[in-house]
């Protein structure tokens, strides 16, 4: 079985610019979270994902970020514009079921470096 | 709200020494107890769990059990190897919050010959 797999592994950018993470979780996991640890800080919840629908956002840091899952299976995270702050790596999860006694999964994260 | 607090590293030991790596926790309620290790190049890994206070859980010879009168969930090892060089991460979890969890900052350790 496949594991959560992230894209690009690192992205540099300069500040402006926009970046797109991808995620495509393990086949048949209809829950996919986003996490980002900046800067060696803890690692922060961004967003839930059940199928294509967003479950909870609440950890979106602003609207420069944008997440999508359409059709229900990779997902996508946008940062338009990137700022210095928004360095860090980001990781993908994903689980078979929403509840705490399905295994959450999580892929190699992508380290973004905006400069 | 809730937060987990970690010791700061690095940690730098030799083999064969005892490990503690300590975790207190900041919550209002009982929630779940985890350590994730993230060993070089790889995505975290579940090293083990507790889900309720005076539980232990165990894994590739680490401890970690669930106080809950000192809400910690200290991580240890009674003999670590140069392959434990890794970041470990505490993080708690509440029942009914789907998998959302609170993580804490991060722990290297550095195990060295």
């Amino acid at each position: 079985e496949a594991g959560v797999t992230q894209f690009p592994s690192h992205s540099v950018i300069e500040k402006g610019q926009t970046v797109t993470l991808r995620c495509d979780p393990i086949s048949g996991h209809d829950n996919l979270y986003w996490y980002r640890r900046v800067m060696g800080k803890e690692i922060k919840f961004l967003l839930h994902f059940v199928k294509e629908s967003k479950q909870d956002e609440s950890g979106m840091p602003n609207n420069r970020f944008l997440a999508e899952r359409t059709g229900g299976t990779y997902s996508t995270l946008k940062v338009q514009p990137a700022e210095l702050e928004d360095s860090g790596v980001y990781f993908c999860a994903s689980s078979q079921g929403g509840q705490g006694n399905s295994p959450l999964h999580f892929g190699n994260g992508t380290r973004l470096t905006v400069t | 709200g809730n937060s987990v607090t970690q010791m700061e590293g690095p940690v730098t030991l030799s083999e064969e020494a005892f490990l503690t790596i300590n975790c207190t926790y900041t919550a209002t309620g009982y929630p779940s107890l985890f350590w994730y290790v993230q060993y070089p190049g790889e995505g975290l890994q579940l090293l083990l769990k507790a889900t309720k206070a005076d539980d232990k859980g165990s894994n590739k010879g680490f401890e970690a059990t669930y106080r809950k009168e000192t809400t910690s969930f200290h991580l240890e090892k009674g003999s670590v190897q140069v392959s434990d060089s890794a970041v470990y991460f505490c993080a708690l979890r509440f029942t009914g919050g789907g998998n959302k969890l609170t993580f804490g900052t991060g722990t290297q350790l550095k195990v060295e010959l």
